[in-house]
This record gives structure tokens, C-alpha cells and sequence, in this order.
């Protein structure tokens, strides 16, 4: 079956350094969307991404889609303690049902 | 609140009970999702409905989980003979039905612990 894999599993910064996340599944996607979850909250949808190379930003927060479409990264720019929680990637398979495969996640901790 | 809400937020049981949670979805969306999630983990998908007919059902975790969406609308998962296994966060979705995957807007979960 399809697999998601994200890394790292945790990062640590301190506020203001830069961040990136990487997500990268076994099985050519259709579409990849990215959530952020705060301690203790549940997944919060932050972008879909589907043309294949696409980029897109959300202020300091900037999203790529991997020419193959197999794999994907988020990238924020000086980070700030706002920014603390877990970031998901789920990709959903070409050709598949509509069933998401989530990522791990990736643990971002900013030190102020 | 027009968000997708679950009930109950929290459920301590002892093992060999039988669960229900509850999930509303936000009321124009027809596709409603459960998921579980384990520490360290990302959501792991159960099962969905699309309107009232639930068209993936095998990736429940056994023959003691079960769900409906009787009505199209709210939906109920349960949980029989819980198992200490079992403990994990749910968490239920809805989106918009859609060729390409939407945006799914997740409730707050419930955190079901077994004793």
C-alpha cells in the first residue's frame, strides 16, 4: 500500500532560523495537503498542492510539489514560537479512492 | 459554532466495554471521515461516508469497530470490547464532495483511554 514518509521527526530552532520539512510517498500523488497541529488540538488544513512543481506561499510558510509528484516540503522562514506544533503532509493517490495517507509529522519546537 | 464538533472530548472505559463517539460534521459537507491517532503518529484513516453510504470500510482496525451515518448527516462510531489497545485519539473530517481531494476540517477529537 501507498506509504507517506516525513522527516524529520522532530526539529528543534531557535526563533528566528529557518525550518523545512519533507514528505515523500512510495506511490505517484494526484494532490498533497499540508495541516498543522498544535499541542494539544487537532490537524488544521494550511494548502493543497497539485500541479506537479507547484509552488505556493503563505507568508513565511512556502510549499513545493515535486516534479515526480512523489514529494513535497515546507519551508518557514524565520520561524517564531507561533509556529510550535506538528506539520502533516497526506497525499492522495493517483488513480486511488479518496482516502488520505498521512505522514508522521514533523515536530517543529521554537526556543525563544 | 459552525466548525465539526465530537462528543464525547474525552472517555475513560474499562476494558471489554463498548464505546460510541459522536461526530457533527459542518452541515453542507456530505463526506465524513474517522480517523485515529496515536501518539506520534499522524491521523491514520478508518473509514468514510459519502452522504449516508459509507464506501470504504476495510481499513477499520477489526471486526469490533463499526460505524453510521444514518442520515447523511452525524455519525457514530463504535467501538465493542475495547481492548487497551484501543486507546487513541479519534478524530472525525468533513469535506465537500469533490473530484480531487478538498480540504477536510477536522473536529477536536476524542481521547478515548482503556483501562
Amino acid at each position: 500500500g501507498q506509504q507517506v514518509m516525513q522527516i524529520p521527526q522532530y526539529q528543534h530552532v531557535q526563533e528566528g532560523e529557518d525550518f523545512t520539512t519533507y514528505c515523500n510517498s512510495s506511490t505517484t500523488l494526484s494532490n498533497i495537503q499540508w495541516y498543522k497541529q498544535r499541542p494539544g488540538g487537532h490537524p488544521v488544513f494550511l494548502i493543497q498542492l497539485v500541479k506537479s512543481g507547484e509552488v505556493k506561499k503563505q507568508k513565511r510558510l512556502t510549499f513545493q510539489f515535486g516534479e515526480a509528484k512523489k514529494n513535497s516540503s515546507l519551508h518557514i522562514t524565520a520561524t517564531q514560537t507561533t509556529d510550535v506544533g506538528t506539520y502533516f503532509c497526506a497525499g492522495l493517490e493517483v488513480g486511488g479512492s479518496y482516502i488520505p495517507t498521512f505522514g508522521r509529522g514533523t515536530s517543529l519546537i521554537v526556543h525563544p | 459554532d459552525t466548525g465539526v464538533s465530537q462528543d464525547p472530548r474525552h472517555k475513560i472505559t474499562k476494558r471489554g466495554q463498548n464505546v460510541t463517539f459522536r461526530c457533527d460534521p459542518i452541515s453542507e459537507h456530505n463526506r465524513l471521515y474517522w480517523y485515529r491517532q496515536t501518539l506520534g503518529q499522524g491521523p491514520e484513516f478508518l473509514t468514510y461516508f459519502q452522504n449516508e453510504a459509507q464506501l470504504e470500510k476495510s481499513r477499520l482496525l477489526s471486526d469490533r469497530f463499526s460505524a453510521e451515518r444514518p442520515k447523511g448527516s452525524f455519525s457514530t462510531l463504535e467501538i465493542q470490547r475495547t481492548e487497551q489497545g484501543d486507546s487513541a485519539m479519534y478524530l472525525c473530517a468533513s469535506s465537500l464532495l469533490a473530484g480531487v481531494m478538498k480540504t477536510q476540517y477536522f473536529g477536536p477529537g476524542t481521547r478515548l483511554l482503556v483501562l
